[in-house]
Parts: structure tokens; C-alpha cells; sequence
């Protein structure tokens, strides 16, 4: 089966700018959750969509938001970016998000803010 | 509070030295326990979940609910062993949402 995919893998974008990043799960997986991922946050939980619906959400401002696809495929938007939102973008999808779940992670988008 | 805690930043130890990485956690409730790892240009991937009571490249981990642990071990490391390590919790309030720990590089020294 091919991995989760991310596109694009590397962003660079002035503050107050917004973007659009984009997943796709691995076939047959119907659960994609977002982190973000810096230097000195580490590993932070986004949010997770299931069947085109936001299940579970992370402590992170109303600029980030995301929706997901009738193919499971799912996006992330950040609106009027900070120089603070320079960050890896993780994506991970699972059969259907339960917490037993194995979490499989794409390669990540690399944003950078100027 | 929700929490994983990895003490060590860095962990550093000869081939062949036995290894552990350390991880405690806070969680009300029955937590489901991951080690992932990532190895250098390579995406984060499960190493082993503490429900499949299973033996990857050579390492275990046990969860030890009294002491709110689940420590990674491996008797003797390789030099391929080298990467980032990261513990991380999951559970019932918790659908998609993986809380980790800040991550310990080791290092196998030749």
C-alpha cells in the first residue's frame, strides 16, 4: 500500500499570508490527524477528521482549520500566519482514529514564515 | 492533566550496552502506550504499542500502571538503533489524538 502523502513538502509564506496544506490517507483509512511539529512545542495534536467530520480538536487557535473529503483526503488551512506558525506539518492517518489505532505519518510539510 | 514525559534529551551509550529510554505519563484512565521512532530522513513510525505485548528489533516495552510507565529497553544496542524516540498516549477520550513526549535521541556510539 503507498503511505501517507503530503503535498506540498516545503512552503515558504509571509505573515499574513494563508495557506493550504494537503493529505492523503492510505487506502481504506478513514481517520487523518494533524500536528505540528517544533523545536520547542515538540509533537502537538491539531485535530482529527472522521467521515468528513471534526471529532476531536487540539489547543490551537480559530486561524487553524481543516476539513476532510468524502475521500477521506484532508486539508489544513492557517490563515494570517505568525513568524510562530514556521512549523513541520504532520499528517497521520488510521482505520478510524480509535486510540488503539496504529497512527501512520506522512513525511510532513516543511512552512516556513517570513 | 494529560502528559508524557520523557526525562532525557539525549541518551547516549557504546554498542552493545544494554539500553533504556524512559517514559512516564499522566492520564485519568486506561492510556493506550506507542513508542515511535524516527530515524534520520525517514518519516516518524510506530516501533511498538504496549497492547501487542510484542518484540521489535530487539526492543520491549512494559506498562507498569503503579509507577505510570512505560520504559523502552534493549539489551544490547547497535549502531542502527540511532534516532529520535518518542513515547506517546493515547485513549478513550481521545479519538486521533496521539499526546507525546518531547523525544529522546540516542545515540549508539561505534
Amino acid at each position: 500500500k503507498a503511505g501517507v502523502t503530503q503535498t506540498p513538502r516545503y512552503l515558504i509564506k509571509t505573515r499574513g499570508q494563508q495557506v493550504t496544506l494537503s493529505c492523503s490517507p492510505i487506502s481504506g483509512h478513514r481517520s487523518v490527524s494533524w500536528y505540528q511539529q517544533t523545536p520547542g512545542q515538540g509533537l502537538q495534536f491539531l485535530f482529527e477528521y472522521f467521515s468528513e467530520t471534526q471529532r476531536n480538536k487540539g489547543n490551537f487557535p480559530g486561524r487553524f482549520s481543516g476539513r476532510q473529503f468524502s475521500n477521506s483526503r484532508s486539508e489544513m488551512n492557517v490563515s494570517t500566519l505568525e513568524l510562530g506558525d514556521s512549523a513541520l506539518y504532520l499528517c497521520a492517518s488510521s482505520l478510524v482514529g480509535d486510540p488503539r489505532d496504529t497512527q501512520y505519518f506522512g513525511p510532513g510539510t516543511r512552512l516556513t514564515v517570513l | 492533566a494529560q502528559r508524557v514525559t520523557q526525562p532525557e534529551k539525549l541518551l547516549s551509550v557504546f554498542k552493545g550496552a544494554p539500553v533504556e529510554l524512559k517514559c512516564n505519563y499522566s492520564y485519568s484512565g486506561s492510556p493506550e502506550l506507542f513508542w515511535y521512532v524516527q530515524y534520520s530522513r525517514q518519516r516518524l513510525q510506530l516501533l511498538l504499542r504496549h497492547i501487542s505485548r510484542e518484540s521489535i528489533k530487539g526492543f520491549t516495552a512494559d506498562l507498569n500502571k503503579g509507577e505510570t510507565s512505560f520504559h523502552l529497553k534493549k539489551p544490547f544496542a547497535q549502531e542502527e538503533d540511532s534516532a529520535m524516540y518518542y513515547c506517546a498516549l493515547s485513549g478513550s477520550s481521545n479519538t486521533g489524538k496521539l499526546i507525546f513526549g518531547q523525544g529522546t535521541t540516542l545515540q549508539v556510539k561505534p
